[in-house]
């Protein structure tokens, strides 16, 4: 069965530091999603991504963080400079339309830790 | 803004029946969901239902839909050890059009003892 993949699991950085987290959509997947979880907390939305370009937003999803589908499979999010405040679980996910019937796939996840 | 509300936890034995709570805020919603966690994975959808439905059932998973209240329920029949994980309710942002935006609530972690 296809399902999304996430790399790498568990990534430790340094406050200030640049990340980079991959994501592999599943392949006739058209819509893109993050997501992040901080511990004990809500899973929030963090962006959408359709046709190429950011379709919706969040408000935590500010100058600091950008997304970018740089060939046909993977889907990645960067955050810049990385603060304490950003240590949380990060989920992608994907589904073929936008729609509310479709089901959107989530990948295991990629723990960041911001030391 | 929308928001989504869950009860933390919830211990049940084996064999009884689970019953997870839910509200929401916006009488807009259109579909509301159930994501099941287990340790070490993603998200993974169990149900949904679509907001001109109160009742939809799936062998051992019943929704309920009370719209006037904006309370959803999940209730997992005869219930087993592989059930224990957290259990997320989410609702497709009304206001998002079709983006497909998740609002979670918090999660609740089901403990099923032997």
């Amino acid at each position: 069965e296809p399902e999304v993949t996430q790399t790498p699991s568990h990534q430790v950085t340094q406050m200030g530091q640049e990340v980079i987290l991959r994501c592999v959509p599943i392949s006739n997947h058209l819509y893109f999603y993050w997501y992040r979880q901080i511990l004990g907390q809500k899973v929030e939305f963090l962006v959408s991504f359709y046709n190429n370009e950011i379709s919706e937003k969040s408000e935590i999803f500010d100058d600091q963080f950008s997304v970018e589908r740089p060939d046909g499979s993977n889907f990645t999010l960067k955050i810049r400079s990385t603060k304490l405040e950003d240590s949380a679980m990060y989920f992608c996910a994907s589904s073929r339309t936008g729609q509310g019937s479709n089901e959107q796939f989530f990948g295991p996840g990629t723990r960041l830790t911001v030391l | 803004g929308e928001d989504v509300e869950q009860s933390l936890f919830l211990s049940v034995r084996e064999g009884d029946s689970s019953v997870i709570n839910c509200t929401y805020t916006d009488s807009s919603s259109t579909y509301l969901y159930w994501y099941k966690q287990e340790p070490g994975a993603g998200l993974q959808l169990l149900t949904y239902i679509f907001s001109n439905m109160d009742m939809k059932q799936d062998q051992r998973l019943t929704v309920l839909l009370n719209k006037k209240d904006k309370h959803l329920s999940l209730r997992i029949a005869d219930t087993q050890t592989g059930d224990s994980a957290i259990y997320f309710c989410a609702e497709i942002d009304p206001g998002s059009g079709n983006t497909g935006k998740l609002i979670f609530g918090q999660g609740t972690t089901l403990q099923v003892k032997p």
